[in-house]
């Protein structure tokens, strides 16, 4: 298995400004995954963290709006940027230790715009 | 690409009364089925899943999931649920690369 922190768990931010979320597990782990609740909606990914390398992003999301860090193979944070009330969404990291195991979650980050 | 169909967004169901969650999926590749739940307020807990064999799979909490390829489907079952088992339930499949997508959830209500 493996454990995961997010940070923050929650924000309120203003539209305008930029958030990063951090993303720390416990055990090295290839590849790290971003991922977007909206209110009501299921989970979307956002994009790929890979280690030592650039992102892969998902249709409908670009590095821009959405920059991510891999900075080794515990840790990655995401930032949101330019951020508008239509980001107010939770944001969840996850990692798959093995192939085709299972995903592990961490709790999200619970992030509202006014 | 991959996609994942709940057809039902909210399930009511009485206490001690059985519940089947439905899930279809569609994909042009082998992939893996996953079920998660999400109590208020949590985070994703895996519940079960398909990697190959067995097309019954059974997972905790009481749930169990069919694996139907010829019908692409993956429906969750309990025989008795419980007012504990009130939460959010996400159908998910993975792909080679292990990304994961998912269903847009189903919302089972027990009700006493």
């Amino acid at each position: 298995s493996a454990v995961i922190s997010q940070k923050p768990s929650r924000d309120i931010c203003q539209r305008g400004t930029s958030l990063t979320i951090q993303c720390q597990v416990d055990s090295q782990v290839t590849m790290m995954f971003w991922y977007r609740q909206q209110p009501g909606q299921s989970l979307t990914l956002i994009a790929t963290a890979n280690q030592g390398s650039e992102a892969t992003y998902e249709s409908g999301f670009v590095i821009d709006k959405f920059p991510i860090s891999r900075p080794n193979l515990t840790f990655s944070t995401l930032t949101v940027s330019n951020m508008s009330p239509e980001d107010s969404s939770i944001y969840l990291c996850s990692v798959d230790p093995g192939r085709n195991t299972e995903a592990f979650f961490g709790q999200g980050t619970r992030l509202t715009v006014v | 690409a991959q996609s994942v169909t709940q057809l039902d967004s909210q399930v009511p169901v009485f206490e001690e009364a059985p519940v089947e969650l439905r899930c279809n999926y569609s994909s042009s590749v082998s992939v893996y089925l996953f079920w998660y739940v999400q109590y208020p307020n949590q985070g994703l807990q895996l519940l079960l899943k398909y990697l190959s064999g067995s097309t019954l799979v059974k997972g905790i909490n009481g749930f169990e999931a069919e694996f139907n390829k010829s019908q692409t489907s993956f429906h969750l079952r309990k025989p008795s649920v419980h007012i504990s088992d009130t939460a959010e339930y996400f159908c998910a499949v993975s792909d080679s690369f292990n990304k994961f997508y998912f269903g847009s959830g189903t919302k089972l209500n027990v009700k006493p």
